[in-house]
């Protein structure tokens, strides 16, 4: 069945440090794949996306690219902030079914001014 | 405008009671969807309502959970004879439509923390 693998966490970073956070599925067809954020005492919500192969979502300075060869989708950001303090969660929608998320275990960034 | 809402933001129980669990989804939207979050773990998916209808509740444990969404709105999470390891944090979620193929934004709501002592 599908599936969702993230790095282990915490990262612990400094600020304006690059991050990335290894995420990789397996899934059958072509799903759609997403990054999820919940900041401390706040629900989940939407960081970015990617619908098919080789698409790059971003927002918020944050990027990853939907890598079908390698069936990952890395987040990174080239300077991170303080405010990025969160739990990063990686999922996807497979193809042709509900929409419903497969997720990642979640991998919690810290980030040290 | 409003998000999704949950309520109760948190629910305490003993083992063997019944709780039910509440959502509210933006308003407009058809697709409504349930997952539980354990601690330090993803959310897993629990059902998909499209409409009044459940479309998909291949994520239920076993027959204790239980779902409805009687107008196609609001929905209850209903759970029999609780758990000790029912306790997790049940989230809502929903959407504009319930297809996948555009990569459809799911709002998630703040959840509601159940306890089963």
């Amino acid at each position: 069945g599908n599936s969702v693998t993230q790095m282990e966490g915490p990262v612990t970073l400094s600020e304006e440090a690059f991050l990335t956070i290894n995420c990789t599925y397996t899934a059958t067809g072509y799903p759609s794949l997403f990054w999820y954020v919940q900041y401390p005492g706040e629900g989940l919500q939407l960081l970015l996306k990617a619908t098919k192969a080789d698409d790059k979502g971003s927002n918020k300075g944050f990027e990853a690219t939907y890598r079908k060869e390698t069936t990952s989708f890395h987040l990174e950001k080239g300077s991170v902030q303080v405010s990025d303090s969160a739990v990063y969660f990686c999922a996807l929608s497979g193809s042709g079914n509900t929409g419903k998320l497969i997720f990642g275990q979640g991998t919690t960034l810290q980030v040290k001014p | 405008g409003a998000g999704v809402s949950q309520t109760p933001s948190n629910k305490v129980t003993e083992k063997g009671k019944y709780v039910e669990l509440r959502c509210d989804p933006i308003s407009g939207h058809t697709a409504l969807y349930w997952y539980r979050q354990s601690l330090g773990q993803g959310p897993e998916f629990l059902i998909y309502f499209q409409g009044t209808g459940a479309a998909d509740d291949s994520g239920l444990p076993n027959d204790r959970f239980f779902a409805v969404r009687p107008e196609g709105s609001v929905s209850t999470l209903k759970i029999q004879r609780t758990e000790r390891g029912d306790s997790a944090v049940y989230l809502c979620a929903s959407s504009l439509r319930g297809s996948s193929s555009a990569g459809n934004e799911q709002f998630f709501g703040p959840g509601t923390r159940l306890t089963v002592l």
